[in-house]
Order: C-alpha cells, then sequence, then structure tokens
C-alpha cells in the first residue's frame, strides 16, 4: 500500500544534541510538511517543501531546519533540541496543484529529550 | 486567516449511543472541511471531507458530517458508538486559494467511550 513512512517511531535524544527524524513516501505526492505536536494539542505546522521550494511558518524556531533531497524523501534536524521540543512530530504528504487535496501523515516519531 | 474551534475538550459516550462531536469554522468563503481520527500514539486518519455539493458526507468507520453553511459547522455524527472509536478527533478547515492543501485544525475532542 502507497503511504507515509517515518523512523524511527521513537526518539531519544539528550539536551542539546543534534537529532534527525525522517519521513518517506511511496505516494509520488508533490507536498511534504512536518508538524510539531505536543501533548492534547493540535498538530502545528512547522513547514512544507512543494517540490523543492521551502516554506518556512513564521514562528517555526531557528533551531528546526529542514532537507528534502529527493520526491520521496523529508527530513526534519533538529540543531540544539531543548526540554521543550520533546514532541510528536509529524510528517504528511498531499498531491499539488489543487489546494482541496487531503493530506495524508505518517505514525509519527515521539521524541524525548534527556 | 481562518480559524476552527471545537468547543467539547471531552465527550464521553456509553457504546452503543449516537455521537456528535462539533466543529465550528470561521472563513471568508466556502471552505474546504476535514476531520481526522487520531488514535493513541499514531498519525492522523482522514475520515471524511467536505468540497462542495450534498451537504452530508459519509466517510469511513459509518462516520458522517453535516456542512452548514448558516451556522458555519461541520458536526461529526455517528448513530452507534463502538469501544474502538475511542480516539481524539480533529476538525480542520483548508485554504482555497493556496494551490495545495493548507490546513488549519481545531484542538481537537477526546471521545472516550464507557461500556
Amino acid at each position: 500500500d502507497a503511504m507515509v513512512i517515518q523512523n524511527p517511531r521513537y526518539q531519544v535524544t539528550q539536551f542539546g544534541k543534534p537529532v534527525t527524524l525522517s519521513c518517506s513516501q511511496t505516494l509520488n505526492h508533490n507536498v511534504m510538511y512536518w508538524y510539531q505536536q505536543k501533548s492534547s494539542q493540535a498538530p502545528k505546522l512547522l513547514f512544507h517543501y512543494y517540490d523543492k521550494d521551502f516554506n518556512n511558518e513564521a514562528d517555526t524556531p531557528d533551531n528546526f531546519q529542514s532537507r528534502r533531497p529527493n520526491t520521496s524523501f523529508c527530513f526534519l534536524d533538529i540543531r540544539s533540541p531543548g526540554l521543550g521540543d520533546a514532541a510528536m512530530y509529524l510528517c504528511a504528504t498531499s498531491r499539488g496543484q489543487t489546494s482541496n487535496q487531503p493530506q495524508h501523515f505518517g505514525d509519527g516519531t515521539r521524541l524525548s529529550i534527556l | 486567516a481562518q480559524s476552527v474551534t471545537q468547543p467539547d475538550i471531552h465527550i464521553t459516550v456509553s457504546e452503543g449511543a449516537s455521537l456528535e462531536l462539533r466543529c465550528n469554522y470561521s472563513y471568508g468563503a466556502t471552505p474546504y472541511l476535514f476531520w481526522y481520527v487520531q488514535s493513541p500514539g499514531q498519525g492522523l486518519q482522514l475520515l471524511l471531507k467536505y468540497f462542495s455539493g450534498d451537504t452530508l458526507v459519509q466517510g469511513i468507520k459509518g462516520f458522517e458530517a453535516e456542512f452548514k453553511r448558516s451556522q458555519s459547522s461541520f458536526n461529526l455524527r455517528k448513530p452507534s458508538v463502538h469501544w474502538s472509536d475511542a480516539a481524539e478527533y480533529f476538525c480542520a478547515v483548508g485554504a482555497l486559494d493556496s494551490g495545495y492543501s493548507t490546513l488549519t485544525f481545531g484542538k481537537g475532542t477526546m471521545l472516550l467511550v464507557s461500556p
């Protein structure tokens, strides 16, 4: 089945130690998104790619970066994680061209900071 | 800018009883509307969507939702809840003019199902 896959499902890192989360998709969608979701809150969009065009949300901390080397893969890099960055990180994709396409989500990566 | 309000943080329903989860949106035109469900530790799964046409839309798992323009609402319903429906439910509105999907989520409603 075509899907959005996030690895790892659980990630533990130390305070200040860089960490990378990965997302891959077999849907061949143009758009890939990264969301941060804290406990009992709605997903918060961090940034997204339309093909290779990167779009950063205005309030996304500089600590967060993203890379999309090809259509299938997208990475979230957290350069110096703080305790406040502990959260679920969700990757999603959608087909571009029209704005009524639904977003398809992966199962997320739960990030813990020691 | 668009916004979504889900007024109920938690709802408890007995198994077999009917369910209605409320969603109100704010948008300047007829929006694209979505309901997603999230089970613990999982990503979001699309239940149903509304773009245009029939205001009553059917989704997966026996859910339906009705778009009411006059009330700016898109409430989710299910006639008989199963224990496996216990999860968090998010209503989302999509902007029309971005050229691709951009969603604004409500804060979610946690559904608890009692035996």
